[in-house]
């Protein structure tokens, strides 16, 4: 099954400055590379993916990096505020019909320093 | 508000007791996925079940149950109960049962088991 991995497991920055957090992964199959962000007492929210098609996707002050030989992707914030500390999962999936067993990464607890 | 209602937000109950938390999803969606987030374990897929029937099994115990009625909602039964089943429990849906997609979270159900 698959394994993932994220690191760092926290990561403490000033505000305004930049965040990275790497997701890794064992299946090769997958090809569906969420991120999701959770606050305090609420359900996880997607806030951006990519597909293996593509290697880098921007949304605004996010965007999601891909290297699908390394079977790495990557979560990177700029300008980062302070609405932005919250736990970040990575869940990367093989899109097959049907079935889906997904596999989250253990979170990464941002947290962004005024 | 994602739009997957979960039921109740709390639930506090002695071990060896039984509950059952209750999932609506999105209107639309026929998927339906549960969760089980402990502190020290992330997020953990117990299941998965499409338009009433169940597609994936994670790492449900034998003491887990679920279900989907014919008009979607979603319970997860939880007997026999320990301490160690104390958690978060969040449902997701998606739309469709094929292909990875954005899951809607719910906003969870705190179970504590004293």
């Amino acid at each position: 099954g698959e394994n993932v991995e994220q690191h760092p497991s926290t990561l403490s920055v000033q505000e305004g400055d930049s965040a990275v957090i790497k997701c890794t992964y064992s299946d090769s199959a997958s090809n569906y590379f969420p991120w999701y962000k959770q606050e305090l007492g609420k359900g996880p929210q997607l806030i951006i993916d990519i597909r293996s098609n593509v290697g880098e996707k921007k949304d605004q002050r996010i965007a999601v990096t891909l290297n699908k030989t390394a079977k790495h992707f990557s979560l990177h914030i700029t300008e980062t505020q302070p609405e932005d500390s919250a736990v970040y999962f990575c869940a990367p999936a093989p899109e097959i019909q049907g079935a889906q067993k997904l596999v989250f990464g253990q979170g990464t607890r941002l947290t962004i320093n005024p | 508000d994602s739009g997957v209602t979960q039921t109740p937000k709390h639930l506090i109950t002695a071990t060896g007791q039984r509950v059952t938390l209750r999932c609506s999803p999105r209107s639309g969606d026929l998927s339906v996925y549960w969760y089980q987030q402990s502190l020290d374990q992330g997020l953990q897929f117990l299941i998965h079940y499409y338009n009433g029937e169940e597609r994936a099994k994670g790492n449900i115990l034998e003491r887990f149950s679920a279900q989907q009625f014919p008009d979607l909602h979603s319970e997860l039964n939880l007997s026999s109960l320990e301490l160690g089943d104390s958690a978060l429990y969040f449902c997701a849906s998606t739309p469709m049962g094929g292909g990875i997609n954005e899951q809607y979270f719910g906003p969870g159900t705190r179970l504590t088991v004293t």
